[in-house]
């Protein structure tokens, strides 16, 4: 069946670092690949979504390019704010996924200081 | 914006209660959906429904069921809730055409304690 991997977490990092989440599906065919980001005490919000191979989504200052010969979906920001600091997951939506399920990684916790 | 709206962001209860989570949206999305959220595992899909009156089992339904008889409303039932059905669960939405591309939306999550 369709899976996310995402790398270990939890990142720390320093305002202004360079940020990269790493991010590895397996699925049959060709997956719609979302970012999502969680903020503490809320709910899930879409990031970027990517729906074809060598598609980049970005928002934000965010950035991940659909990856079909390494089947990654990496995260990538070059500064980070403080306020970036919060837990980011990777899905995949496959094409013959029944009403666009989603299949999620176990997500990414992510602190930013300053 | 779409808005997605979960009865109760706090919730305790007791074991053996029945309890029900609410979950409202606004956007006329044919296709909802219940997680359950635990450290380490991520979102694990208890059910999803793709119309009114239809549903069907998602990852991990055991324990629960649900009911949609407005487009707009989407329930989650524990029928005899137990202390591991302690979670944080999410409410989503999202379009039915070409659904494997749209985005789903969330609620803001209800933190169930069950005592």
């Amino acid at each position: 069946g369709d899976s996310v991997t995402q790398m270990e977490g939890p990142v720390t990092l320093s305002e202004e670092a360079f940020l990269t989440i790493n991010c590895t599906y397996t699925a049959t065919g060709y997956p719609s690949l979302f970012w999502y980001v969680q903020y503490p005490g809320e709910g899930l919000q879409l990031l970027l979504k990517a729906t074809k191979a060598d598609d980049k989504g970005s928002n934000k200052g965010f950035e991940a390019t659909y990856r079909k010969e390494t089947t990654s979906f990496h995260l990538e920001k070059g500064s980070v704010q403080v306020s970036d600091s919060a837990v980011y997951f990777c899905a995949l939506s496959g094409r013959g996924t029944s009403y666009g399920k989603l299949t999620f990684g176990q997500g990414t916790i992510l602190t930013v200081h300053p | 914006d779409v808005k997605v709206t979960q009865s109760s962001r706090y919730l305790v209860k007791r074991t053996g209660e029945k309890v029900f989570l609410e979950c409202v949206q606004d956007m006329d999305h044919e296709n909802m959906f219940w997680y359950r959220q635990d450290p380490g595992l991520g979102l694990r899909l208890i059910y999803f429904s793709y119309d009114v009156k239809m549903k069907e089992k998602g990852d991990i339904p055991e324990g629960y069921s649900v009911s949609r008889e407005k487009k707009e409303r989407f329930s989650l039932i524990l029928e005899s809730a137990s202390t591991n059905q302690t979670s944080m669960y999410l409410c989503a939405s999202s379009l039915g055409r070409q659904a494997y591309n749209q985005p789903q939306h969330f609620g803001d999550g209800t933190r169930l304690s069950i005592l």
